[in-house]
């Protein structure tokens, strides 16, 4: 069974500065994908980044990018220059490659851009 | 495109009453999905489909049914509501052989 792990319930920036959000996966899989998903207070679901597991090089989506850390089962997301924007939910997540391919969720970070 | 639409937006039952929610798609997704998001932890996977005629169960499938007649329509069925049940429920759906999910608005629901 696959698991993910986000040990920030909340965090906060201050608007234009740089944030780390962490979030660490166990699995017995090989080939997969791990994701961050946004949840503004909408409750929409947004794809913000995703990573594959077979590649190294770290993803980027304008200014969200990841720490892929794959032999530490390490996923972290930075997003920089903050926006008020930014203020939501965010979800790490795992989801095998091939197969019926579900998502696995975190608990979420609560990310708050203070003006 | 209307993507995934979800029907009602919010909704209130009685302990023991049953329900459907509806979850659509018009973008000819073979996989959907049914999650359930309650505080204090992520989504997480009720029941999914792979196609029309085929189902499964997920990680807290337990007083829930659903079935998949077309490509498009996946309800997901309460059949004796319980205030356990009470969770923002979300339908997401993929086309096949891709990796992003197309998450519907969610539905609100309370059991009292």
């Amino acid at each position: 069974a696959q698991t993910v792990t986000q040990s920030q319930p909340e965090m906060s920036v201050q608007e234009a500065e740089t944030v780390t959000l962490s979030c660490t996966y166990d699995t017995s899989e090989n080939n997969y994908y791990l994701f961050w998903y946004k949840q503004p207070p909408s409750r929409q679901m947004i794809l913000v980044i995703r990573q594959e597991a077979y590649k190294q090089q770290n993803a980027t989506e304008n200014r969200f990018s990841v720490n892929f850390q794959k032999a530490a089962k390490s996923f972290s997301l930075k997003i920089s220059d903050s926006q008020l924007g930014d203020t939501a939910m965010y979800f790490c997540a795992f989801m095998k490659k091939g197969g019926a391919n579900n998502l696995f969720f975190g608990t979420g970070t609560r990310l708050t851009v203070i003006p | 495109n209307a993507g995934v639409t979800q029907t009602p937006k919010f909704q209130v039952l009685k302990t023991g009453q049953s329900m459907t929610l509806q979850c659509a798609q018009d973008m000819n997704h073979e996989y959907m999905s049914w999650y359930r998001q309650d505080p204090g932890m992520g989504l997480r996977l009720i029941h999914y489909s792979v196609g029309a005629g085929i189902t499964d169960q997920g990680e807290v499938p337990n007083g829930y049914n659903v079935s998949r007649s077309t490509t498009e329509d996946f309800p997901l069925r309460l059949l004796s509501a319980a205030p356990s049940q009470t969770s923002v429920y979300f339908c997401a759906s993929r086309p096949d052989g891709t990796y992003e999910q197309y998450f519907g608005p969610g539905t609100r629901l309370t059991v009292t």
